[in-house]
């Protein structure tokens, strides 16, 4: 199985901040891996896919990169709204979905 | 724009069956496009996948759960549904339906449905 693994666990930052967030796949995933946001007591969203692609309605203020094992997500500027859990999922090893650990985005 | 609201009991005793059905509005779940899955999360924990059905029936599970799990889908009713036997405390979190996009990611879910295995 393909273990996703995400770094920083939890941050903490103020708005206007460059947020920078990894996640490290356990062996190569080409650009199969998305980006999830979730705010306190809301529903996942979807960011990112392919590593690079922002889904529709999402600001440009996010951006994601890499490929094989290791991607970022970037916050270029971080808003009040961005604050919640990040995480990565991978979409390579199907039919398994798996999501990596959760990065936590906190106010400074 | 595709909606999904998930249904079903809140509460299930442990060793019983949890059930879930998800309705899908806005868009046919027929669609050769997209799967359609479960998606859970205790409590201040993580996401885990559950495993996804395609309209034509074809499932696929998470290895962890494969045993006591089963997915359905009614194209009749634009439906689908999650069956969870045997199930624990451990098996307490908030249940998602989502779509999925080829198989690749989720692109809409449901609110999601707490559901707490208690006796």
């Amino acid at each position: 199985d393909i273990q996703m693994t995400q770094s920083p666990s939890s941050l903490s930052a103020s708005v206007g901040d460059r947020v920078t967030i990894t996640c490290r796949a356990s062996q190569t995933i080409s650009n199969y891996l998305n980006w999830y946001q979730q705010r306190p007591g809301k529903v996942p969203k979807l960011l990112i896919y392919s590593a690079s692609t922002l889904q529709s309605g999402v600001p440009s203020r996010f951006s994601g990169s890499g490929s094989g094992t290791d991607f970022t997500l970037t916050i270029s500027s971080l808003q009040p709204e961005d604050f919640g859990t990040y995480y990565c999922q991978q979409s390579y090893n199907t039919p398994s979905l798996t999501f990596g650990g959760g990065t936590r985005v906190d106010i400074k | 724009q595709v909606q999904l609201q998930e249904s079903g009991p809140r509460l299930v005793k442990p060793s019983q069956t949890l059930s879930l059905t998800c309705s899908v509005s806005g868009g046919s779940i027929s669609s050769d496009s997209y799967y359609w899955s479960w998606i859970r999360q205790p409590a201040g924990r993580g996401l885990e996948w559950i495993g996804r059905v395609a309209a034509s029936g074809i499932t696929n599970y998470n290895p962890s759960l494969t045993s006591r799990v089963t997915i359905l889908v009614d194209t009749s009713k634009n439906e689908f549904s999650l069956i969870l036997t045997s199930v624990t405390a451990a098996d307490t979190a908030v249940y998602y339906c989502a779509r999925e996009f080829f198989g690749e990611f989720a692109d809409y879910w449901g609110q999601g449905t707490l559901v707490t295995v208690s006796s």
